[in-house]
């Protein structure tokens, strides 16, 4: 079983601050996506990652896979109240099959 | 861009009965539809791969009698929770997988909501 751990778990911040999620397995991915949740809905898609060692910026959101491609990072800039949310990384393995992480539950205080 | 809808949002049943949840697929086709369970602040946990035309896959310790799963087109598929119990009552979440343009993208529905009494 392909699991996908994220740290922490839970990050209040204020507004303006910097935090980075974890997410770390021991299974190798061929790619790796990061969602966002808000309560009561669906995962959005934010970036997909497929290459060892790629980097990614989507505004104040920088992602980076590992070069083994076994775990990622997601760094966020100067964080927003509408960065408020449930992020989750997922791993692409077979089948079509994405394994979801444990999830990072952020929250940024006006 | 891509859109996936489920059908209802809502629901509250009470327990004993079956509740049908539908997923399409909008402007795509989809061979393969899956289904989440998503507890309270926890992460989505995979119950089963819909395929279109053949009988679903389930994830281990998944009931495959409890819940039942029909990919009857290229666009829908329905996940029937028979026999609901309270126990069952959770956020019920669908994706399916668009193949049609460079790079596969998968896109979740928005969930249904389910509450047994």
């Amino acid at each position: 079983t392909q699991l996908l751990e994220q740290s922490p778990q839970f990050l209040s911040i204020q507004e303006g601050e910097n935090l980075t999620v974890y997410c770390n397995s021991s299974s190798v991915f061929s790619s790796l996506q990061w969602y966002r949740q808000e309560p009561g809905e669906g995962p959005v898609l934010l970036v997909t990652v497929v290459t060892g060692g790629e980097v990614k910026k989507l505004k104040r959101l920088t992602f980076q896979f590992g070069d083994a491609r076994k775990d990622s990072s997601l760094h966020i800039t100067a964080a927003q109240p509408g960065d408020t949310g449930l992020y989750l990384c997922a791993g692409a393995g077979g089948y079509q099959k994405v394994t979801f992480g444990t999830g990072t539950k952020l929250q940024v205080i006006p | 861009g891509a859109v996936v809808s489920q059908h209802p949002s809502r629901v509250i049943c009470k327990s004993g009965t079956s509740v049908k949840i539908e997923c399409r697929s909008l402007d795509f086709q989809a061979t393969t539809m899956f289904w989440y369970r998503q507890f309270p602040k926890k992460s989505l946990m995979l119950m089963a791969t819909s395929n279109e035309g053949s009988k679903a896959t389930y994830e281990q310790g998944v009931e495959k009698d409890k819940f039942l799963i029909n990919h009857a087109s290229l666009t829908l598929s329905t996940l029937t929770v028979t026999s609901a119990h309270p126990e069952d009552s959770s956020f019920y979440i669908c994706s399916a997988n668009d193949l049609s343009g460079e790079q596969e993208t998968q896109y979740f529905g928005p969930g249904t909501r389910l509450l047994v009494l």
